[in-house]
């Protein structure tokens, strides 16, 4: 089976842009998670989706949001960029989402703001 | 809310000799699972160990095992016969069974392996 898969693996946008960054599961996987990492606060949780719906939301603002298409190919917005939004942004999928079910990630896209 | 401590922020070992990367966490759920990835400088994340919370018996992966203290909120990992290609970021993680898809990372341990 293919992995999970992001694109672009790089961008450079200024603030105040907007950027859109696209996951695709691991076929027959229908939860996507996105989570942001940076060096000072780590690995964070932004959201999740399961079957179109945004099943759970981590602590950001609204600038962040996401959206799962039938397939279960994910999308993430950030609107307004800020400096402080530069970031490795990982998806990772899992079957149901559930602790249970091993969350495997895709290798990031790397947002540089400018 | 769960929380997850990785005490030891860089860590190196010789190639051939054992290592353990600590990780405390603190929850007052009783059904979770626990985690120990791996992040090899510019590559992407990799599983390498799981624990269910329910069982007693610590898992072990090849090379990777760990030693989970449910009592004492501990779960480390210990590499044996560390390779070259261990040298990477360690994360451990935790999922509540009532928290769908949200994992709780450490800030994570850098491992070098060196000859």
């Amino acid at each position: 089976k293919a992995g999970v898969t992001q694109t672009p693996r790089y961008l450079i946008k200024t603030r105040g842009q907007q950027v859109t960054l696209s996951c695709s599961p691991i076929s027959g996987h229908r939860s996507v998670s996105w989570y942001q990492q940076t060096p000072g606060q780590g690995l964070q949780f932004l959201f999740e989706y399961f079957s179109e719906t945004q099943r759970n939301k981590g602590n950001f603002p609204g600038r962040f949001s996401g959206r799962q298409f039938s397939n279960s190919r994910s999308e993430m917005n950030v609107s307004t960029l800020e400096l402080g939004d530069s970031a490795l942004y990982l998806c990772a999928s899992s079957f149901s989402g559930r602790g249970a079910d091993t969350q495997y990630f895709g290798p990031g896209t790397r947002l540089t703001v400018l | 809310a769960q929380t997850v401590t990785q005490s030891q922020p860089e860590m190196s070992v010789q190639e051939a000799e054992t290592v353990t990367l600590s990780c405390t966490y603190d929850t007052s759920e009783s059904n979770y699972y626990l985690f120990w990835y791996k992040q090899p400088p510019s590559r992407q994340m990799i599983l390498v160990i799981r624990q269910e919370a329910y069982k007693q018996q610590n898992a072990t992966e090849n090379r990777f095992s760990v030693n989970f203290q449910k009592a004492a909120k501990s779960f480390s990992l210990k590499i044996s016969d560390s390779q070259l290609g261990d040298t990477a970021m360690y994360f451990c993680a935790f999922i509540s069974t009532g928290t769908a898809s949200k994992l709780t990372f450490g800030t994570g341990t850098r491992l070098q392996v060196t000859l």
